[in-house]
């Protein structure tokens, strides 16, 4: 089964300080998605990578900032953080070809206050 | 831009009858589209794809369907029970690199 792992569950920040949110998937995807969550708004799409160190802007990325040095490593950045961050932040892998699910980690619950 | 459209009341009925949930989107009509679960506090999880040439798609208690000409999907779950109670999800495909439009999902509560 493929696996997608958030570093945190539940994450407490203050204003202004740089969060990394970490994400590993272990099926060798080739991309890797990370969405915010929202009531009323559903998964809206920060930024994706489909390769190694490429990357690129979602729906949603001011604010936010990616990284990926790693095939199944992806890691969202939110440079400093506001209180218009608190989220549910999800990261989700799927192989390139069209089509192919995308298999979702849990999530990390950020309150920045 | 593709917008989809879902039911945001919760949909409540009771144990052993069908459920249909209903997913509207506006625009071009896509080459897929896809239906997730996704449980309070947990990440989305893949159920079904079906491509824009199928009528209906079918895997044990759960039935899709894709009409191109109503921009329409309908999701029924036959025999419900408690156990399918969550928030489902719709999605198309937006742009490469498999990317998706998520719909906000509709909430399934099944009473016993």
């Amino acid at each position: 089964d493929v696996k997608v792992t958030q570093s945190s569950r539940y994450l407490v920040k203050r204003t202004g300080e740089k969060v990394f949110l970490e994400c590993v998937q272990d099926m060798d995807h080739e991309n890797m998605f990370w969405y915010r969550q929202d009531p009323g708004l559903g998964l809206r799409l920060i930024y994706f990578s489909y390769d190694v160190k490429m990357k690129e802007k979602g729906d949603i990325p001011e604010g936010y900032s990616v990284s990926r040095e790693k095939k199944e490593r992806f890691s969202l950045i939110l440079e400093s953080a506001s209180t218009n961050q608190t989220s549910m932040y999800l990261c989700a892998s799927s192989y390139g070809l069209q089509g192919q699910p995308q298999h979702f980690g849990d999530g990390t619950r950020l309150s920045i206050l | 831009s593709q917008k989809i459209e879902q039911n945001s009341e919760a949909l409540n009925i009771q144990e052993g009858k069908t459920a249909t949930l209903t997913c509207n989107y506006t625009n071009y009509s896509p080459a897929y589209l896809q239906w997730y679960r996704q449980d309070p506090g947990r990440g989305p999880v893949f159920l079904l794809l079906i491509r824009e040439n199928e009528k209906e798609k079918r895997k044990e208690r759960l039935k899709v369907t894709f009409d191109t000409t109503l921009k329409q999907s309908l999701f029924h779950i036959t025999a419900s029970q408690p156990a399918d109670s969550a928030t489902y999800l719709c999605a198309l495909p937006s742009g490469g690199y498999n990317k998706l439009i998520f719909g906000a999902g509709t909430r399934l509560a099944v009473h016993p």
